[in-house]
C-alpha cells in the first residue's frame, strides 16, 4: 500500500545540521521528494531523487536514500531561521499518472 | 517564471452552499491536480487532469466535481458544503504528466 511517515518535529540549533527522516512503504516508487511549507503559505519544491539514485546534493541540501530500507532523508546544512517550516517527504509512482503521496510532515523549528 | 494560479485565495460559505475553485497552470502544462490540506494535516491527492480528461481519482467526494478546460485551467466544483470542508486547497501542474508538479499558492476554503 501507499505509506510515507515522517517523525513530526525536529528541533535544531541556528547553525548546525537539520537531518530530517521518512520511511515508505511502496517499493514501485518511482520519484521521491522533499516539500517545503511556511505557515500558510504553499508547497515549495525543494528537491527529488529517483529510485535508482542513493544521493543528490544541491546547495546546502542532501538528499540520501536508502532502497534496502525504505528510508528517505533530507539534510540541511548551516540551518537559519528562514528555514523553519514543515517539510514533507513525498513519493509518486509513475504508473499513477504521477500523483503524489504526502508524509504527514516535520515541523522543523530553529533554537537560537 | 510564471507559476500556478490558483483564485480565489480565500472563500468563506456557509454550510450546504457550493463553491468553485480554478487553477490556471504553468503556460504549455498540460495536466493538473488537485489536493485537499485539512488542518495540520498532509495533503491528500484529489482528482487529475491530463490533455482535458481525468487521469486519476482519489479521495475526491461525489459531492466535488472537476474539469479541465480547453485552454488547460481546471475548476473543482464543490457542493452541499460541509464544515469537514474547510482546507487549503491545492493545484499543482505539470508537463506530460511528468514528475515535476508545480504548486499553486491554494484556496483557504472556510466554511461556516
Amino acid at each position: 500500500g501507499e505509506d510515507v511517515e515522517q517523525s513530526l518535529f525536529l528541533s535544531v540549533r541556528e547553525g548546525d545540521s537539520s537531518v530530517i527522516n521518512c520511511t515508505y512503504t511502496d517499493s514501485s516508487s518511482t520519484y521521491l521528494y522533499w516539500y517545503k511549507q511556511e505557515p500558510g503559505a504553499g508547497l515549495q519544491l525543494l528537491t527529488y531523487i529517483f529510485s535508482n539514485m542513493d544521493m543528490k546534493q544541491d546547495q546546502r541540501l542532501t538528499v540520501l536514500l536508502n532502497k534496502k530500507d525504505k528510508h528517505l532523508s533530507l539534510r540541511i546544512a548551516d540551518t537559519q531561521t528562514g528555514d523553519s517550516a514543515i517539510y514533507f517527504c513525498a513519493e509518486t509512482i509513475y504508473s499513477s499518472a504521477s500523483k503524489i503521496i504526502f508524509g504527514s510532515g516535520t515541523r522543523l523549528s530553529i533554537r537560537p | 517564471a510564471a507559476g500556478v494560479i490558483q483564485s480565489p485565495r480565500h472563500l468563506i460559505k456557509e454550510k450546504r452552499e457550493t463553491a468553485t475553485l480554478k487553477c490556471y497552470p504553468i503556460p504549455r502544462h498540460d495536466t493538473v491536480y488537485w489536493y485537499q490540506q485539512g488542518p495540520g494535516q498532509d495533503p491528500q491527492f484529489l482528482i487529475s487532469f491530463y490533455e482535458k480528461m481525468q487521469s486519476d481519482k482519489g479521495s475526491i467526494p461525489d459531492r466535488f466535481s472537476a474539469q479541465q478546460f480547453s485552454d488547460y485551467h481546471s475548476e473543482l466544483n464543490m457542493s452541499s458544503l460541509e464544515l469537514g470542508d474547510s482546507a487549503l486547497y491545492f493545484c499543482a501542474s505539470s508537463f506530460n504528466r511528468d514528475f515535476e508538479q508545480y504548486f499553486g499558492p491554494g484556496t483557504r476554503l472556510t466554511v461556516t
